[in-house]
């Protein structure tokens, strides 16, 4: 049983387009976070929701919306793509949202700009 | 504001020799460490944390607050150690009863055999 499930796994699309990535933990988590780990393999926090709320959001330019229908889910949409926007991104999901508890990651999605 | 610093991008080492992957923190308040591994082809996972002062797969770290470092040794490494190793902190969210987790540049640990 997958805990934390990412798709898709690879993306590729042109600059401009508009793009989700979808999120989904069966873990029973009450917090999900969105990280972006860039070329260089540096893995920034994007966003935190718990409980649908959203927690962190760490000056992600807003063409980044993150979309919490539930608990369970953690979506990322990225509106007008950007050649830098090109990185994995992974989601995670925590018991709760202090920070103390493991967090469970996804694979990962790679999404290529072009 | 919580930062991680992992002074070393890339590690070799032998087989057999100890390791010691070195990670500093600046953190104003009292911070929660952690050692996250990802392994070739699979997730980012918890190696250990130092609250529960355990050794895993051979591997500890300590935490030393007047150095604000949190180290993380194996005395004897193998092969299967191989893999990228981040070490990550936990504070507080000013206001809140929140945390957020850091993580630091990563290091890329490959062991010869």
């Amino acid at each position: 049983d997958t805990a934390v499930s990412q798709t898709p796994k690879y993306l590729v699309t042109q600059m401009g387009n508009d793009k989700s990535i979808k999120c989904e933990q069966n873990l029973g988590h009450d917090t999900m976070y969105w990280y972006k780990q860039d070329s260089k393999k540096f893995l920034k926090i994007m966003f935190s929701y718990n409980n649908k709320e959203l927690i962190i959001n760490e000056t992600v330019p807003n063409r980044f919306s993150p979309k919490s229908p539930d608990k369970a889910h953690l979506n990322l949409h990225i509106n007008s793509l950007e050649l830098g926007d090109s990185a994995v991104y992974f989601c995670a999901s925590s018991q709760e949202g202090t920070g103390n508890t493991e967090a469970f990651f996804g694979q990962g999605t790679r999404l290529t700009v072009v | 504001a919580q930062r991680v610093t992992q002074p070393e991008k890339l590690l070799s080492v032998f087989k057999g020799a100890p390791v010691e992957l070195k990670c500093n923190y600046s953190y104003s308040g009292s911070p929660e460490l952690f050692w996250y591994v990802q392994y070739s082809r699979q997730r980012l996972q918890l190696l250990l944390r130092h609250i529960s002062r355990e050794s895993i797969k051979g591997f500890t770290a300590d935490l030393n607050k007047g150095e604000t470092s949190f180290h993380l040794k194996k005395p004897f490494a193998q092969e299967e150690d191989s893999a990228m190793y981040y070490c990550a902190l936990s504070g507080r969210i000013a206001g809140t009863s929140y945390g957020k987790l850091t993580f630091g540049q990563g290091t890329i640990l490959t062991v010869h055999p």
